[in-house]
């Protein structure tokens, strides 16, 4: 099966500045999705950036960006220029390409707070 | 707008009775899933469903029941033998099956006294 580990139980960092959120990952399957999602103080999941894992070059979402290696199975994300409404609990998931029923596998979780 | 609406946000339950959590989508999309999450545990998936009359159990679909009569409800049911019923409940849903993003409600949190 499987896993989806986050190292990270607790994260903070000082507004403006940069974090970076780790992620690894076990799987056999050479093809794969990789997600970061957001969960803010309203509970509400929602999709921060996703990674498809034949492609090569990392994903970037405006000042969200990952770190894919997969050789390392690592998928970190990064924060840039963080903003208080970065404050939330974000997870990391997995998803096998040929999945027919959305199995996606989540970490734990890293709970990230942002200092004024 | 189109989106996920779960009700009710805050549920308490006396052991031993079932509850019913609803989830209603009007995005068309064809599938849905209910997740649990507990503190420090990532999203578990209990069942999902990738058409009308169909569902499928999750990870863990011990004490939980379901049901798809028409496309855009999807409730679930704790019943008395879901022996750790407090938790977080997320409903999910996918324009397809297997599609690689979802969409998820605002949850709803049961406790049980």
């Amino acid at each position: 099966a499987q896993t989806v580990t986050q190292s990270q139980p607790e994260m903070s960092v000082q507004e403006a500045e940069t974090v970076t959120l780790s992620c690894t990952y076990d799987t056999s399957e050479s093809d794969y999705y990789l997600f970061w999602y957001k969960q803010p103080p309203s509970r509400q999941m929602i999709l921060v950036i996703r990674q498809e894992a034949y492609k090569q070059q990392n994903a970037t979402e405006n000042r969200f960006s990952v770190n894919f290696q997969k050789a390392a199975k690592s998928f970190s994300l990064k924060i840039s220029d963080s903003q208080l409404g970065d404050a939330a609990m974000y997870f990391c998931a997995y998803r096998r390409i040929t999945s027919s029923n959305n199995d996606m596998r989540f970490g734990a979780g890293t709970r990230l707070t942002v200092k004024p | 707008d189109g989106g996920i609406t779960q009700s009710p946000k805050y549920l308490f339950r006396k052991e031993g009775q079932n509850v019913t959590l609803s989830c209603e989508q009007n995005l068309n999309h064809d599938a849905m899933y209910w997740y649990r999450q507990d503190p420090g545990q990532g999203l578990r998936l209990i069942y999902y469903s990738q058409i009308v009359n169909d569902f499928q159990k999750g990870d863990i679909a011990e004490g939980y029941s379901v049901s798809r009569e028409k496309k855009e409800s999807f409730p679930l049911t704790v019943t008395s033998a879901q022996k750790n019923p407090t938790a977080f409940y997320l409903c999910a849903s996918s324009i397809v099956p297997g599609a690689n993003v979802l969409t998820f409600g605002a949850g709803s949190r049961l406790t049980v006294l």
